[in-house]
């Protein structure tokens, strides 16, 4: 059983290009939360997903982000313009979805340079 | 909403010393209570949690914590720290929102450094 797979691993974007993230959860699994993380920062939570719903995105900028998690697929996390600022490590993690509280595995991450 | 915090940016032991780091969460009901760890460049492991019962839980690589209603706190421990512990020591919170909806708070997080 595959852990939580995030690609690519590192993406480099000049300013003003687009980034795509993706995250494939863990088999069985069908939440999926996004966080970014900066130095001294620790983790930011950003959108937390179910399969083709959003249930919170408090942590998400209003612009130039967006997240989705289809039904067939991986969740995507795009950015739109990308400026300095983006630049980060942005994980996912994933859960399943039982009634039951269960913990959350975490990918690699994607660290994104913009330059 | 729910918060936690880790007081200890930095901490620096010898290898074979005992560890203690600090976790402290701010929530209105019993709290789902989480440490991870992240090595560099890495993602996060889980290292334990705490869902209820028995109040001391015990982890991999010989962790433990303990959660104390009265103190609000789930500090982490280990009695020998070894080299391949240094690492950057993360304290998470769950939250039920309603169903089977969750949502995971992190602290700062805490960098271990080993000194032999």
């Amino acid at each position: 059983n595959a852990g939580v797979m995030q690609n690519p691993r590192h993406l480099v974007r000049r300013r003003g290009q687009e980034a795509r993230l993706r995250c494939s959860p863990m088999k069985g699994h069908s939440h999926v939360y996004w966080y970014r993380q900066l130095p001294e920062e620790g983790l930011k939570f950003m959108v937390y997903l179910q399969k083709e719903n959003i249930i919170d995105e408090s942590g998400m900028p209003k612009e130039r982000f967006s997240a989705e998690f289809p039904k067939e697929g991986p969740s995507i996390l795009r950015i739109q313009q990308v400026v300095r600022g983006d630049s980060a490590a942005y994980f996912c993690a994933t859960r399943q979805g039982t009634m039951r509280f269960t913990e959350a595995f975490f990918g690699q991450g994607t660290r994104l340079t913009v330059v | 909403a729910q918060s936690v915090t880790q007081p200890d940016i930095h901490i620096t032991v010898s290898e074979g010393a005992s560890l203690e780091l600090r976790c402290n969460y701010s929530y209105g009901a019993t709290p789902y209570l989480f440490w991870y760890v992240q090595s560099p460049g890495q993602g996060l492991q889980l290292l334990l949690k705490y869902f209820s019962g028995d109040t001391l839980v015990q982890g991999i690589k010989g962790f433990e914590a303990e959660f104390k209603r009265s103190q609000s706190s789930f500090n982490l421990r280990k009695p020998s720290v070894h080299w391949s512990d240094a690492a950057e020591y993360f304290c998470a919170v769950g939250a039920v929102g309603g169903g089977s909806n969750y949502k995971l708070t992190f602290g700062k997080g805490t960098l271990l450094t080993v000194n032999p």
